[in-house]
C-alpha cells in the first residue's frame, strides 16, 4: 500500500521570502508524485507532477519540486511568496492506478 | 469535450436519508475515485474502483456505498449510518498519469 504524508499542517511565511512545503512518501513501486493547489472555494489545480523524467520538477506560478528517491520526499519550494499563493496544499502519489493524498498544508502569507 | 460531471453541486438531506452523489466521466478512465474534504481537513479517500463491476474500500468507507455497473458511471451513496455526512465530496478519474476532478458536491445535513 502507498501513502503519503505533508509534515506541516500550516506554514505561515512572510511576502516575498522562500515558500517550502514537505511531501514524503511511500510506494511499493516507482511512484508518479504531483502537487495540487486549492484556493478557498474552488477546484483542485495541478502545479506539478513528477513521472519518472528529471527529478527537478518546475510547476506553474514560480513553484518547483524536487524528488528525491534516497529520502523518499517530493517537496515543494518556491523562491517568493506572493500574497495570492495563500491556499491549501495537497501532495499526491500515484502508482498503477491507485492514487492517495495527503492531508494537506495550508499556507499563510502575511504581507 | 471530455471531462467528470459531478452533479448536483449542492445538496440538504435531513438525517435519516440516504442520499447519492452521481459522478459521470467520458474520458474512458477505467479508475474512478471518491474522496471527502472537511473544513480545514484533507482528502480522504472514501471508495475507489479501477475496473467495471469492481471497487475497493478507501480509508473512510463506513456509512458509504457505491456501484460501478458501468465504466463512466460511479455514484456515490451516503446513508443514514454515515454519522457527520456534511462535507465536500470529490470524484476524480485517472488513467496512468493523468488525473481529472469533478468540480465536487456539497453535501449539507439538516
Amino acid at each position: 500500500a502507498q501513502s503519503v504524508t505533508q509534515l506541516d499542517s500550516h506554514v505561515s511565511v512572510s511576502e516575498g521570502t522562500p515558500v517550502l512545503l514537505r511531501c514524503n512518501y511511500s510506494s511499493s513501486y516507482s511512484p508518479s508524485l504531483f502537487w495540487y493547489v486549492q484556493h478557498p472555494n474552488k477546484g483542485l489545480q495541478l502545479l506539478l507532477k513528477y513521472t519518472s523524467a528529471a527529478t527537478l520538477v518546475k510547476g506553474i506560478n514560480g513553484f518547483e519540486a524536487e524528488f528525491k528517491k534516497s529520502e523518499t520526499s517530493f517537496h515543494l519550494t518556491k523562491p517568493s511568496a506572493h500574497m495570492s499563493d495563500a491556499a491549501e496544499y495537497f501532495c499526491v502519489v500515484s502508482d498503477s492506478n491507485d492514487m492517495r493524498f495527503g492531508a494537506g498544508t495550508r499556507l499563510t502569507v502575511k504581507p | 469535450d471530455g471531462g467528470i460531471t459531478q452533479s448536483p453541486k449542492y445538496l440538504f438531506r435531513k438525517e435519516g436519508q440516504n442520499v447519492t452523489l452521481s459522478c459521470e466521466q467520458n474520458l474512458n478512465h477505467d479508475a474512478m475515485y471518491w474522496y471527502r474534504q472537511d473544513p480545514g481537513q484533507g482528502l480522504r479517500l472514501i471508495y475507489y474502483s479501477q475496473i467495471v463491476n469492481d471497487f475497493q474500500k478507501g480509508d473512510i468507507a463506513e456509512g458509504y456505498s457505491v456501484s460501478r455497473e458501468k465504466k463512466e458511471s460511479f455514484p456515490l451513496t451516503v446513508t443514514s449510518a454515515q454519522k457527520n455526512p456534511t462535507a465536500f465530496y470529490l470524484c476524480a478519474s485517472a488513467y496512468g498519469n493523468t488525473i481529472y476532478f469533478g468540480e465536487g458536491s456539497w453535501l449539507t445535513v439538516v
